[in-house]
């Protein structure tokens, strides 16, 4: 399979807890976004990557969210002290870096925080 | 602020006929538009495009229109099929960094 790949699917955590989820973007792609899905919303943006660097972020992405892509390959998002807010579905998409280029997505992460 | 908008949440329409979902959109640097298709338990695919220097953009059964001085687009479904249900995301990028805006959805539901 050469599609995006998140893991873990499902994460139920409890409020405070830190967690940490990872994106395995399509190989040859050199872009890479964090999107936040919540119950009847669309996805919405929050941080991307080309290559290695970081070159955006969303005012959503407070100081307890932080994203990394060290080698420019796959994606960890890591949130500490969680709070029942942050329960959402997390996606995670690629591209290539071409001008009006789609994004594939993977399945995302569903987050629940008790 | 939300910049793409999407109304009417649902929409149901008999298996053969025509689906119609709109869009709006308040940004008016948006270049370019996408439309998207999402089953349960699964990230969004991609279904179509259309940047902004074209008015209509075609690829099989599914047409995408777009009105730029009224800062709206379309997609049309034709026919509708039963693997059509799904929730349909409207989105738009600017200035080709690929940073989608999305809007809230619409549910299509198609009856056989």
């Amino acid at each position: 399979d050469t599609g995006v790949s998140q893991d873990p699917r499902h994460k139920i955590t409890k409020r405070g807890q830190n967690v940490t989820f990872r994106c395995d973007p399509i190989s040859e792609h050199n872009r890479l976004y964090w999107y936040r899905q919540t119950l009847g919303q669309g996805p919405e943006f929050l941080t991307y990557f080309q290559n290695e660097a970081q070159l955006e972020k969303s005012r959503l992405l407070s100081d307890r969210f932080s994203a990394e892509r060290p080698k420019g390959s796959f994606s960890t998002l890591e949130i500490q002290r969680t709070e029942q807010g942050d329960s959402a579905m997390y996606l995670c998409a690629s591209s290539l870096e071409v001008l009006n280029e789609k994004l594939f997505f993977g399945s995302g992460t569903q987050l629940s925080v008790l | 602020d939300q910049q793409v908008k999407q109304n009417s949440p649902s929409l149901s329409v008999q298996e053969g006929r025509i689906s119609i979902l709109n869009c709006d959109y308040t940004n008016s640097m948006f270049d370019y538009f996408l439309w998207y298709k999402k089953y349960p338990a699964e990230g969004p695919t991609f279904l179509i495009s259309i940047s902004s220097i074209k008015d209509k953009n075609e690829d099989g059964r599914f047409t995408v229109f777009l009105n730029k001085s009224a800062k709206h687009l379309s997609l049309h479904i034709v026919p509708s099929q039963p693997g059509d249900s799904a929730v349909y995301f409207c989105a738009a990028s600017q200035g080709g960094n690929n940073r989608l805006a999305f809007g809230k959805g619409n549910q299509v539901v198609v009856i056989p």
